[in-house]
C-alpha cells in the first residue's frame, strides 16, 4: 500500500552493527505496529504504538526497541543486530474508528550475517 | 491471550476448484476475525472480515464463516483462478480500544494451471 513506506527495502548488515528501520504513513491513522515474519510463524508483533505518546511491547521486543516520532512516522532500531534477527519487517498502521482494519507497508528484508 | 492457528500451511488446488483454510482461535472474548492475503513481494492485504454477530459472509468469490461455539473460522475461495495465488493469514482480536490483533501463521495456496 503506498500509503505506508518503509525505508530501506532491503538490508544486508553484520553481527553487532546498529540498524534503524523507519516507516512513514500518509493515511493518518493513530495506531501504528512493527511486525516480524518468519517463513512459517506467520506476523509477529514486536511493538505497537496507539498514539504519539504510546508506546508498547509486543510478543518479541527483546533486542529491538523503538520511536514514534510524529503521528506518521514510526522507526524500528536493532541496537546490536544478531543472525536470529534476518527476517522481513512490516509496518502496519490502523484507525480504530474504521474497524482497526491494518493497512501494511511494502516491508523490508534484513540478512544479519 | 489470544492463540490463532492456521490450517493447512500448503494447499494446492486445480484451477476452478475450491478451495478452504481454517483457523481455531482459543480466547472466546475475541469477536473480529480478519482475513489478509500477501502476495509476492508486498505487504499483507485485508480481503474480508466477520464479526462474532455474524455466521457468514460473502464477497463475490470469497467466503467466511464463523462457528463461535466451536471457535474456529474458515475461509472459503471459489472458481478459483491463477491470481488467488498468494499467502493467507486468519486473524483474530478482541476490537477494543486496547486490543492487538493476533496473526494464524499463514497457508501458501497455490493455484494449478
Amino acid at each position: 500500500d503506498a500509503d505506508v513506506t518503509q525505508t530501506p527495502r532491503n538490508r544486508i548488515t553484520k553481527t553487532g552493527k546498529r540498524i534503524m528501520l523507519e516507516c512513514s504513513q500518509t493515511k493518518g491513522h493513530d495506531r501504528m505496529y512493527w511486525y516480524r515474519q518468519d517463513p512459517g510463524l506467520g506476523l509477529r508483533l514486536i511493538y505497537y504504538s496507539f498514539d504519539v505518546k504510546d508506546i508498547n511491547k509486543g510478543e518479541i521486543s527483546d533486542g529491538y526497541s523503538v520511536s514514534r516520532q510524529a503521528q506518521a512516522k514510526f522507526s524500528l532500531s536493532l541496537e546490536s543486530a544478531i543472525p536470529n534477527q534476518t527476517a522481513l519487517y512490516f509496518c502496519a498502521t490502523s484507525d480504530l474508528s474504521k474497524a482497526d482494519t491494518q493497512y501494511f507497508g511494502p516491508g523490508t528484508r534484513l540478512t544479519v550475517l | 491471550g489470544e492463540n490463532v492457528e492456521q490450517h493447512p500451511s500448503t494447499l494446492s488446488v486445480q484451477e476452478g476448484d475450491s478451495a478452504v483454510i481454517k483457523c481455531t482461535y482459543s480466547d472466546s472474548a475475541s469477536n473480529y476475525f480478519p482475513w489478509y492475503k500477501q502476495e509476492l513481494g508486498k505487504g499483507p492485504q485485508l480481503i474480508i472480515d466477520i464479526r462474532s454477530n455474524v455466521g457468514e459472509k460473502k464477497d463475490q468469490r470469497i467466503a467466511v464463516t464463523l462457528n463461535k461455539t466451536a471457535k474456529h473460522f474458515s475461509l472459503h475461495i471459489t472458481e478459483t483462478q491463477p491470481e488467488d495465488s498468494a499467502v493467507y493469514f486468519c486473524a483474530a482480536t478482541l476490537y477494543s480500544s486496547a486490543s492487538k490483533i493476533i496473526f494464524g501463521s499463514g497457508t501458501r495456496l497455490s493455484i494449478r494451471p
